[in-house]
């Protein structure tokens, strides 16, 4: 079965960088993308970018770019988000997707609670 | 403000149907077959309910419906059961810089 596994929750101070695994199975990893979406406490999902496990091409959402990369290692079927310069309203819970094509996700991970605070 | 417009809550009774609306515009869901529906839990990650405006993954129950006119597509629940209690999404493929825009959510509420 599909399944995307995610790192654990982090608590980062303003300023700092945070970067996300989610370890995917179950599935040809290449033949997909991963997206991810995240979801600031009581609000809705806001799409932060995609990025090919074929072949590494990157969409950010233009509100992130400069401050956000996605990447994928296909050794270990894990794909890496970080994201750099944190604030406050960064502090969200974060999660990675297999996207069937860009605009279509058809599993999630868990998700990861980043904080930032100082 | 989100990209996509949705109702802040709806509610029915069992057994009875209801209809989401998802309102953007000829840059996005009127202008392509990339509209998807998404329910998701108190907690829970969102799990896929309907893509390309009308199809459903297998696993979903065909209580689930999907639709689109225009710039507005719509998902439609009926014979509602108390599980069906949770947050909707909808989300579509945008030509704009964004790429893919969400609604800003729908709580349903099973009386």
């Amino acid at each position: 079965q599909v399944q995307l596994v995610q790192s654990g929750a982090e608590v980062k101070k303003p300023g700092a960088s945070v970067k996300v695994s989610c370890k995917a199975s179950g599935y040809t990893f290449t033949s997909y993308g991963i997206s991810w979406v995240r979801q600031a406490p009581g609000q809705g999902l806001e799409w932060m970018g995609w990025i090919s496990a074929y072949n590494g091409n990157t969409n950010y959402a233009q509100k992130l770019q400069g401050r956000v990369t996605m990447t994928t290692d296909t050794s270990t079927s894990t794909a890496y988000m970080e994201l750099r310069s944190l604030r406050s309203d960064d502090t969200a819970v974060y999660y990675c997707a297999r996207a069937v094509e860009m605009a279509t996700i058809d599993y999630w991970g868990q998700g990861t609670l980043v904080t930032v605070s100082s | 403000q989100s990209a996509l417009t949705q109702p802040a809550s709806v509610s029915g009774s069992p057994g009875q149907s209801i209809t989401i609306s998802c309102t953007g515009t000829s840059s996005d869901v009127g202008g392509y077959n990339y509209v998807s529906w998404y329910q998701q839990h108190p907690g829970k990650a969102p799990k896929l309910m309907i893509y390309e405006v009308s199809n459903r993954p297998s696993g979903v129950p065909d209580r689930f419906s999907g639709s689109k006119s225009g710039n507005t597509a719509s998902l439609t629940i009926s014979g509602l059961q108390a599980e069906d209690e949770a947050d909707y999404y909808c989300s579509s493929y945008t030509s704009s810089s964004t790429l893919v825009v969400f609604g800003g959510g729908t709580k349903l509420t099973v009386l």
